[in-house]
């Protein structure tokens, strides 16, 4: 069975640093890119981030270019985002999502909550 | 970058037939593959239609997805609808370094 698993999201302040992670099972992970997909509170989903099989491509939506780092370890089956510089407007929950060729979404995540208040 | 549109909202009742659209501003529909994605509510989004018209196991063929170069959009058809199918239905493709959502479609079956 295939098992996306998020964690570390939670509550921080304007300008604070969060990374989340992601732990994969039930799928070759170092054969699948890799994304990060975001959902604000009542809103629709906006793709934020995703990173080829070996880490050699990343890509980034424009408005957390510089400030969001994706990152993978194949040989922990596990993906990352570390989040800097943070902003109310990063208020979502963030999925990891799983992709056997470039822009295919085929596994999702349960998301994990990240809260950007003072 | 391109943006994808799609209704705000469609309702049909449960056996009947809808139609979904999700239309391309800018590039041609057919040059990257489009993606369907059902969330319902209080869940994460799940997989229901990905490369244009293929559906992972487990999902329904009263699902399809097509597209149509004439006017530039995608569709994802249900047919006979159930009330388990009331969900919002989001499209999804990309370009050379840019993957972009439709705004999401709600789905009422009454």
């Amino acid at each position: 069975e295939v098992q996306l698993v998020e964690s570390g999201g939670g509550l921080v302040q304007p300008g604070g640093s969060l990374r989340l992670s992601c732990a994969a099972s039930g799928f070759t992970f170092s054969s699948y890119w890799m994304s990060w997909v975001r959902q604000a509170p009542g809103k629709g989903l906006e793709w934020v981030a995703n990173i080829k099989q070996d880490g050699s491509e990343k890509y980034y939506v424009d408005s957390v270019k510089g400030r969001f780092t994706i990152s993978r370890d194949n040989a922990k089956n596990s993906l990352y985002l570390q989040m800097n510089s943070l902003r109310a407007e990063d208020t979502a929950v963030y999925y990891c999502a799983g992709s056997p060729v470039r822009g295919v979404i085929i596994y999702w995540g349960q998301g994990t909550l990240v809260t950007v208040s003072s | 970058n391109f943006m994808l549109t799609q209704p705000h909202s469609v309702s049909e009742s449960p056996g009947k037939t809808v139609t979904i659209s999700c239309t391309r501003s800018s590039g041609s529909i057919a040059s990257n593959y489009v993606q369907w994605y059902q969330q319902r509510p209080g869940s994460a989004p799940t997989t229901v239609i990905y490369e244009d018209n293929q559906r992972p196991s487990g999902v329904p063929d009263r699902f399809s997805g097509s597209i149509d170069s004439s006017s530039n959009s995608a569709s994802l058809t249900i047919s006979g609808l159930k009330t388990e199918d009331e969900a919002d239905y989001y499209c999804q493709s990309y370009d050379s370094s840019n993957w972009v959502f439709g705004g999401g479609t709600k789905l009422t079956v009454l």
